[in-house]
C-alpha cells in the first residue's frame, strides 16, 4: 500500500517569498491533516481537512498560511509570505479511523 | 486547548536494556498513538490503543492506554542501536473526533 507523498522534500526561500508544498494521502483516506513540526519539537497541527471541508484551522496562521483540499483528495499549503520563524517540516499526515499515517515532510528554511 | 506532558526529554541507556516513557494529558483521549521519528523522516506509527487499560504489543515494545484515559506509557525491551530516534505519543479525544495532538518527544540514544 503506497503511503502519504509529500513534495518537495527540501526547499530554501529567502523572507518574504512565497511556497507551496503538496500532498498526496493514501487512498481512501478522508482525514488530512497539515503539521508543522520546529526542530526538536513535536507537531503541532496547522489545519485538519475531513473529505474537503475544513474541520480545524484553529492554529493556522490565516495571515500568511493557507491551505485547500480540492476535491478531497491532494492538498496544498502555501505560506506568503514566509518569515524567518517559519523554517520548519512541514508534515502532511491521513487517516481513515482512528490511525494516523505520516508522509516524510518538506523541510523549510527560510533564509 | 489540550496539553501533552512527555517525559523524559531524552535518555541514555545502554543496549540491551529496558526502557520506559510516559505522556499524561489534561483531558481524557479515546486513542493514544506512539510514533517513532528518525532524522529527515516523518513519524512512523508504531502501536494503537483504542481503550482505557488496552495493552498492546508490537515486537520489543508494548504500550499501554491508562485506565484513567490521561495517559498511556510506552516500553521497549532489550534495546538495539537501531532504537535511537525520537518517540512522540499522539493523543485524540471525543467520539468522533478526529483532531490527533502530540506531545514533545523523547530522545532516545543507546549506547552499544
Amino acid at each position: 500500500e503506497a503511503g502519504v507523498a509529500q513534495s518537495p522534500r527540501y526547499k530554501i526561500i529567502e523572507k518574504r517569498q512565497s511556497v507551496a508544498f503538496w500532498c498526496n494521502p493514501i487512498s481512501g483516506h478522508a482525514t488530512l491533516y497539515w503539521y508543522q513540526q520546529i526542530l526538536g519539537q513535536g507537531p503541532k497541527l496547522l489545519i485538519q481537512f475531513q473529505n474537503n471541508g475544513v474541520v480545524d484551522d484553529s492554529q493556522l496562521p490565516k495571515d500568511r498560511f493557507s491551505a485547500e483540499r480540492l476535491k478531497g483528495v491532494d492538498s496544498t499549503l502555501k505560506i506568503q509570505p514566509a518569515k524567518l520563524e517559519d523554517s520548519a517540516v512541514y508534515l502532511c499526515a491521513s487517516s481513515e479511523a482512528r490511525k494516523a499515517f505520516f508522509g516524510q515532510g518538506t523541510r523549510l528554511t527560510v533564509v | 486547548g489540550q496539553q501533552l506532558n512527555q517525559s523524559p526529554q531524552s535518555m541514555f541507556i545502554q543496549e540491551g536494556e529496558d526502557v520506559s516513557m510516559n505522556c499524561t494529558s489534561s483531558s481524557i483521549f479515546n486513542t493514544w498513538l506512539w510514533y517513532k521519528q528518525d532524522p529527515g523522516e516523518g513519524p512512523v506509527l508504531l502501536i494503537a490503543l483504542y481503550k482505557a487499560g488496552e495493552l498492546t504489543s508490537n515486537g520489543r515494545l508494548t504500550a499501554q492506554f491508562g485506565i484513567t484515559r490521561k495517559d498511556s506509557f510506552l516500553n521497549i525491551s532489550a534495546s538495539i542501536p537501531s532504537d535511537v530516534g525520537i518517540y512522540f505519543c499522539a493523543g485524540r479525544s471525543g467520539a468522533g473526533s478526529y483532531q490527533l495532538t502530540f506531545g514533545k518527544g523523547t530522545k532516545l540514544s543507546v549506547i552499544p
